[in-house]
């Protein structure tokens, strides 16, 4: 949606599993952030990052790891230390704020589930 | 931290009424304040928004006010049609120069009832 894709839109894990989600923007915007989605809860932020090579921990971190080595590409690896990794995942992008148009973006999301 | 309260949880309306859907936060110095509408199994879309400078803003059928003393806003849709039927998310956040960290309030789920 609006230039982010996220992929896969189901995955599965399995018990002590390391699995990354994709997120790719072509929007050229500068900031990219993460949200895990629990039905009743909103949306929390998970990492956040304002440029290449540098994040910051959201509200909910633990157990989840990213990196940003390129400004178009910001994966969010769910680790084996997440206990409950079910939920809805929302990849989003913006510019910095500042500028006329600092709306965040989201991507269609990925639907985590553990088998 | 910032803390956004967002009622009712949900709402149904007849087609054709109008729905609203109110959002409190805490921080007082936060200055900016979307709103987006997410379709099931979709993304959240931006579907208006409203800086801390202004107390009201319409776009067609959709409004939203501010109430920056009270600290509280709302989302006014008029003319409802099915598919306005949707979750409806608040948001808040304080603009620097680092981004745009967003608080969201919980949702409502609307339901447009023909």
């Amino acid at each position: 949606d609006g230039g982010i894709t996220q992929s896969p839109k189901y995955l599965f894990r399995k018990e002590g599993q390391n699995v990354t989600l994709s997120c790719e923007q072509n929007l050229n915007h500068d900031a990219m952030y993460w949200y895990r989605q629990d039905p009743g809860q909103g949306l929390r932020l998970i990492y956040y990052s304002q440029i290449v090579n540098d994040f910051q921990k959201g509200d909910i971190a633990e157990g989840y790891s990213v990196s940003r080595e390129k400004k178009e590409s910001f994966p969010l690896t769910v680790t084996s230390a997440q206990k409950n990794p079910t939920a809805f995942y929302l990849c989003a992008s913006s510019t910095l704020a500042g500028g006329p148009k600092n709306i965040q973006y989201f991507g269609a999301g990925t639907r985590l589930s553990v088998l | 931290g910032e803390n956004v309260e967002q009622h009712p949880s949900t709402l149904s309306v007849q087609e054709g009424d109008s729905a609203v859907i109110k959002c409190t936060y805490s921080d007082s110095a936060s200055n900016y304040f979307p709103w987006y509408k997410q379709e099931l199994g979709k993304g959240p879309q931006l579907i208006i928004d409203i800086r801390s400078n202004v107390g009201e803003k319409k776009d067609q059928r959709i409004a939203v006010t501010l109430n920056k003393t009270a600290k509280h806003f709302s989302l006014h849709i008029t003319e409802t049609q099915p598919e306005d039927s949707a979750v409806y998310f608040c948001a808040a956040s304080i603009l620097t120069g680092g981004g745009n960290k967003l608080t969201f309030g919980t949702g409502t789920q609307l339901k447009v009832e023909l």
